[in-house]
């Protein structure tokens, strides 16, 4: 069990790129989660895969958001045309069924100059 | 959707004390589970403890579901304590999180 991991760690970008992180999750959890977590705050949930199936997207994630998790293993979410506003720390975690304990990587902090 | 209150907002503790931590929400849930947020950002799980109570070290935890609520217990506290404590509960498959509480553990 090596855990979640999320990379990169940190990244500064300029208004108005595109970024995109990845999350492994733990091996053989087959269910996958995103949150965002801005300063001051908890995680809010974004979105939820079991396996390869996106299953829900929270109204938090606008069109310029998307995740994917293509063979049902590590998965990607990307910013297209970033704007201040989503400037947080981004959460993935996993587990092996919905019943289980969720498990957090140690996220990607996002900061847009 | 499902509404977590914590309290205190912040919690000031001298090395060796022991405090209480409480957690609140609005309605029936699956699960809880307590984390620890270290000053690096790290999201440290504590306990799933969706009822009953259990203990790891210095830090107990117990959750009284039918009457929506649970409290984390910390004894004889260490500056490795400090950070934020969340709840976070679950309905169906997603965590709601409360807005944690931050705890100084002074030397």
């Amino acid at each position: 069990d090596t855990g979640v991991s999320q990379n990169p760690r940190h990244k500064i970008t300029k208004r108005g790129q595109n970024v995109t992180f990845r999350c492994d999750p733990i091996s053989e959890h087959n269910r996958l989660y995103w949150y965002r977590q801005t300063l001051g705050q908890g995680p809010e949930f974004l979105t939820y895969f079991q396996n390869e199936a996106q299953l829900e997207k929270s109204r938090l994630l606008s069109d310029r958001f998307s995740a994917e998790r293509p063979k049902g293993s590590f998965s990607t979410l990307e910013i297209q045309r970033t704007e201040q506003g989503d400037s947080a720390m981004y959460l993935c975690a996993s587990s092996p069924g919905t019943v289980q304990p969720q498990h957090f990587g140690d996220g990607t902090r996002l900061s847009i100059l | 959707g499902i509404q977590v209150e914590q309290s205190p907002p912040d919690l000031i503790l001298q090395e060796g004390a022991n405090s209480t931590l409480r957690c609140n929400f609005s309605d029936s849930v699956n699960n809880l589970q307590w984390f620890h947020q270290n000053p690096w950002g790290q999201l440290i799980n504590l306990f799933y403890i969706p009822s009953g109570t259990k203990q790891n070290g210095r830090l107990s935890a117990t959750t009284v579901a039918t009457e929506r609520y649970s409290l984390l217990y910390i004894s004889s506290s260490q500056t490795t304590d400090s950070g934020v404590y969340f709840c976070a509960v679950r309905v169906d498959y997603k965590l709601s999180f409360g807005a944690g509480t931050t705890v100084t553990v002074r030397a």
